[in-house]
């Protein structure tokens, strides 16, 4: 079982519309990250969220880190192809040093048509 | 800045066969990390290190070999390579051991064949 549930797995969508994306858990984290990936790359981190009902913006795109610290959203206005590429939520576990030990969704593969 | 780097890119590897995957940073991270990406599992933990000398293993280490001798590398080893390790594999830093936002390199896609 995944611990970390990430939805849609699929986003295809035209440009200029708006998107949300969902990374939701049973697990409590210390703190939930979003990274973006391109083909033949490796993710590059978007944000960090660390307090429970953050709110961190990023130009056109809106995270938020839910009250009780187990979900996130990613949500995206006026999307550009240039958006285009997969989400992934990850998040560390709450209680301990995390020691790095992210636990990562299953990611959203978004692609944004002209 | 050269970050993480990783090599070879591309692998392809006989069934049985062994082979490392390297992994160095510049980065003077303490913490190192080796992770598999397979279509809808996002990424899983194979091993990590907190710093030179100190390995521990992640969510799937079966089948995988790490060790720390120095803080800039952390390479992976395959004992006997099998078709279920065909995956792209990616190896990540960070800057302190109460830090999780992970610095990756560009991955080593791998089949076995």
């Amino acid at each position: 079982t995944q611990l970390l549930e990430q939805s849609p797995q699929f986003l295809s969508i035209q440009e200029g519309e708006n998107l949300t994306v969902y990374c939701n858990s049973s697990s409590v984290f210390s703190s939930l990250q979003w990274y973006r990936q391109e083909p033949g790359e490796g993710p590059v981190l978007l944000v960090t969220v660390v307090t429970g009902g953050e709110v961190k913006k990023l130009k056109r795109l809106t995270f938020q880190f839910g009250d009780a610290r187990k979900d996130s959203s990613l949500h995206i206005t006026a999307a550009q192809p240039g958006d285009t590429g997969l989400y992934l939520c990850a998040g560390d576990r709450a209680g301990g040093t995390s020691y790095g030990k992210l636990t990562f969704g299953q990611g959203t593969i978004l692609t944004v048509h002209p | 800045n050269a970050g993480v780097t990783q090599t070879p890119k591309f692998q392809v590897l006989k069934t049985g066969q062994s082979m490392t995957l390297q992994c160095a940073q510049d980065m003077n991270h303490e913490y190192m990390s080796w992770y598999r990406q397979d279509p809808g599992m996002g990424l899983r933990l194979i091993h990590y290190s907190v710093g030179a000398g100190i390995t521990d293993q992640g969510e799937v280490p079966n089948g995988y070999n790490v060790s720390r001798s120095t803080t800039e590398d952390f390479p992976l080893r395959l004992l006997s390579a099998a078709p279920s390790q065909t995956s792209v594999y990616f190896c990540a830093s960070s800057y302190y051991v109460l830090s999780t936002e992970a610095f990756f390199g560009q991955g080593t896609r791998l089949t076995v064949v």
